[in-house]
């Protein structure tokens, strides 16, 4: 399966501010996604992030609160902006490979953010 | 729509015992169905998926899961429980033609020795 990386592994920020989280992969995939996990409950997707066009958001979620780009099959980032400490979480990136696994997700290991 | 529940917030077996994380599922087509595992503060790791076919699908590091279309279900399964095996779970559903992964609120496995 894909090797996934993200910058920064954790992160404590002070309210008002933004950061820049980076998720690479070791190979070429076509389709990326970006999670939340907030303490002590389960993942929720923010948006999908496709190569060559607008990264698709889920409701709850707005691009200016979390600007994505993917200027390329194996890189995307993912902003948080304007920080409060409701924004405090653990984000995610994965990726769906394809071709001999489909359906599969995969995931990075994960951002913790902390907004103080 | 689509949704997961895991109806246990926590299991706890014997080391050696069998092991069992309960998963129901609702999706108005056709569900590919997911197991995922959390450790300490690591990223989740994929065990085991049923898309189609055998309803006995076997996975990562002995689990296995049966997928049941009458009860919705999808419970993950271990013969013989490790200490190790004490981890967050994670069951996911997506319908098929999405991509989009609708996670259950997680179960937390202790096995003690």
């Amino acid at each position: 399966s894909a090797v996934i990386s993200q910058k920064p592994s954790r992160d404590i920020c002070q309210r008002g501010t933004s950061l820049t989280i980076q998720c690479q992969v070791d190979s070429q995939v076509t389709m990326m996604f970006w999670y939340r996990q907030q303490p002590g409950q389960s993942l929720t997707l923010i948006a999908t992030a496709n190569q060559g066009s607008e990264a698709t958001y889920e409701s709850g979620f707005v691009i200016d609160k979390f600007p994505i780009s993917r200027p390329n099959l194996t890189f995307s980032t993912l902003t948080v902006s304007n920080m409060s400490p409701e924004d405090s979480s653990i984000y995610l990136c994965s990726v769906e490979e394809g071709g001999g696994r489909p359906y599969e997700q995969y995931f990075g290991p994960g951002t913790r953010l902390t907004v103080t | 729509a689509q949704s997961v529940a895991q109806p246990e917030d926590q299991v706890n077996v014997a080391e050696g015992n069998p092991l069992t994380v309960k998963c129901t599922y609702s999706v108005s087509g056709n569900p590919y169905l997911f197991w995922y595992v959390q450790y300490p503060n690591r990223g989740l790791q994929f065990l085991l998926k049923y898309i189609t076919g055998d309803n006995l699908v076997k996975g990562s590091y002995g689990f296995e899961a049966e997928f049941n279309k009458s009860q919705t279900s999808f419970h993950l399964k271990k013969p013989s429980a490790l200490v190790s095996d004490s981890a967050l779970y994670f069951c996911a559903v997506r319908d098929k033609g999405d991509y989009k992964l609708s996670f259950g609120a997680g179960t937390t496995v202790t096995v003690r020795a």
